[in-house]
């Protein structure tokens, strides 16, 4: 059973591009969530989804950054004209239910913006 | 060493010892908590939970202990190894999963 996968692992944008980091969660999970994380810092979370329905995305910023968990295909958490204080690392988590119960994490995507 | 603030707090406990991580959680109504471990480069990895009905919970080597009074919860490493270095963070559930900012644990030879 294959634990959650995200691509790339690592990405490199100039200032102004756009950023889209991709997330499987592990089989059997419907429920997903970013976090971001700042170096030498703790994981803040961003946004929680389930198929194709964004449920909570109270800790994303409002302008240029949003996500999408389709029906069909891994989540999408999508950057746009990105900025060098996007730079971080990005986790996504899955699990099977949404209440106390743990979450799965993959290794991340870190994002370096020139 | 307690997580708090922005910047990594740093426990460094010598090899064999047992070591103890801290951890203030904001929710008083929290139901569930976690704690991760996060080395280097890693995703964060699932150590132990406690539901808020318990007030202590045994793993192999580690123990965590959660004081709902003063919303408080601790993770103690037996047996400190090599391998037990790395970042702990604890997290609190109630709507969603919050963490707090992680304490580095070094572990000395």
């Amino acid at each position: 059973n294959a634990g959650v996968m995200q691509n790339p692992r690592h990405l490199v944008r100039r200032r102004g591009q756009e950023a889209r980091l991709r997330c499987s969660p592990m089989k059997g999970h419907s429920h997903v969530y970013w976090y971001r994380q700042l170096p030498e810092e703790g994981l803040k979370f961003m946004v929680y989804l389930q198929k194709e329905n964004i449920i909570d995305e109270s800790g994303m910023p409002k302008e240029r950054f949003s996500a999408e968990f389709p029906k069909e295909g891994p989540s999408i958490l999508r950057i746009q004209q990105v900025v060098r204080g996007d730079s971080a690392a990005y986790f996504c988590a899955s699990s099977p239910t949404r209440q106390g119960n743990e979450q799965f994490f993959g290794p991340g995507t870190r994002l370096t913006v020139l | 060493g307690e997580s708090v603030g922005l910047h990594l707090p740093t426990l460094s406990v010598q090899e064999g010892d047992n070591s103890i991580i801290n951890c203030a959680y904001s929710n008083s109504a929290s139901d569930y908590f976690i704690w991760y471990k996060q080395e280097s480069g890693k995703g964060p990895q699932f150590i132990i939970d406690i539901r808020s009905n318990m007030d202590k919970r045994q793993g192999q080597r580690v123990t965590v202990l959660l004081n709902k009074t003063v919303k408080h919860l601790s993770l103690q490493i037996a047996a400190t190894q090599p391998g037990d270095s790395a970042v702990y963070f604890c997290a609190e559930m109630l709507n969603d999963m919050r963490f707090g900012a992680g304490t580095r644990l070094t572990v000395k030879p």
